[in-house]
């Protein structure tokens, strides 16, 4: 069964500084990945996604994300944030072929001024 | 034009009751899915409909039944609510079934049991 690790519950950093969330996955399969960002009081939204092809994923707010078979890993990183970027992310995997997506436990970016 | 809305966004009720929620789409979408988000963030599959038919239907209570009236729709029934309810329920559309589909979310239906 699959299964999506994000391995810190909270990340504080100071705005314009360099961020990365983690997030490990564990599929005996192909699979496809998913990072959504949920601002408070609303639902989710897609920052990008890993299909094929290219393991280095750009996104929408200046968020990449890179994709690493070996180790499992797809973390997420912005060179510079913002305080807007203050929200809830939440990654999520799926085997190749299936049709529900399963999300890791979410990491809350703070940006402090 | 608010692409997929749920109603109500706040809903508080007495443990015994039956409440529903609603879900539209205005993206042309085939499937619909509902959510829920307890209280530490963590969030949960409970139901996929495609084309009117339930193509998923995770490990959930039978209190709680989905109708789908067209693809549009999928609405979320909930009998004889308990505590163990309370949470965020959201509702979720994609282009097709595939896990590839990228899902756009409503903001939320908030459940609160007292």
């Amino acid at each position: 069964a699959q299964s999506v690790t994000q391995l810190d519950s909270q990340v504080p950093v100071f705005e314009e500084a360099p961020v990365e969330l983690r997030c490990n996955y564990s599929s005996s399969v192909s699979v496809y990945l998913f990072w959504y960002v949920q601002y408070p009081n609303q639902g989710l939204q897609l920052l990008l996604k890993y299909l094929s092809g290219s393991t280095l994923v750009k996104g929408i707010n200046g968020f990449e994300a890179e994709f690493n078979k070996s180790q499992t890993s797809f973390h997420l990183r912005k060179p510079s944030v913002h305080i807007s970027d203050t929200a809830e992310y939440f990654c999520a995997v799926s085997d190749q072929g299936a049709q529900k997506l399963v999300f890791g436990q979410g990491t809350r970016l703070t940006i402090n001024p | 034009d608010t692409a997929v809305s749920q109603t109500p966004k706040y809903l508080v009720t007495q443990m015994g009751n039956d409440k529903s929620i609603k879900c539209e789409q205005n993206l042309g979408h085939d499937t619909m899915y509902w959510y829920k988000q307890d209280s530490k963030k963590f969030l949960k599959i409970m139901f996929s409909y495609n084309n009117k038919e339930l193509i998923i239907n995770e490990t959930v209570p039978n209190r709680f039944s989905p109708k789908s009236p067209d693809k549009a729709h999928l609405n979320l029934h909930i009998n004889s609510l308990e505590l163990g309810d309370s949470a965020v329920y959201f509702c979720a559309s994609s282009p097709g079934q595939g896990a590839n589909q990228p899902q756009h979310f409503g903001d939320g239906t908030r459940l609160s049991i007292l």
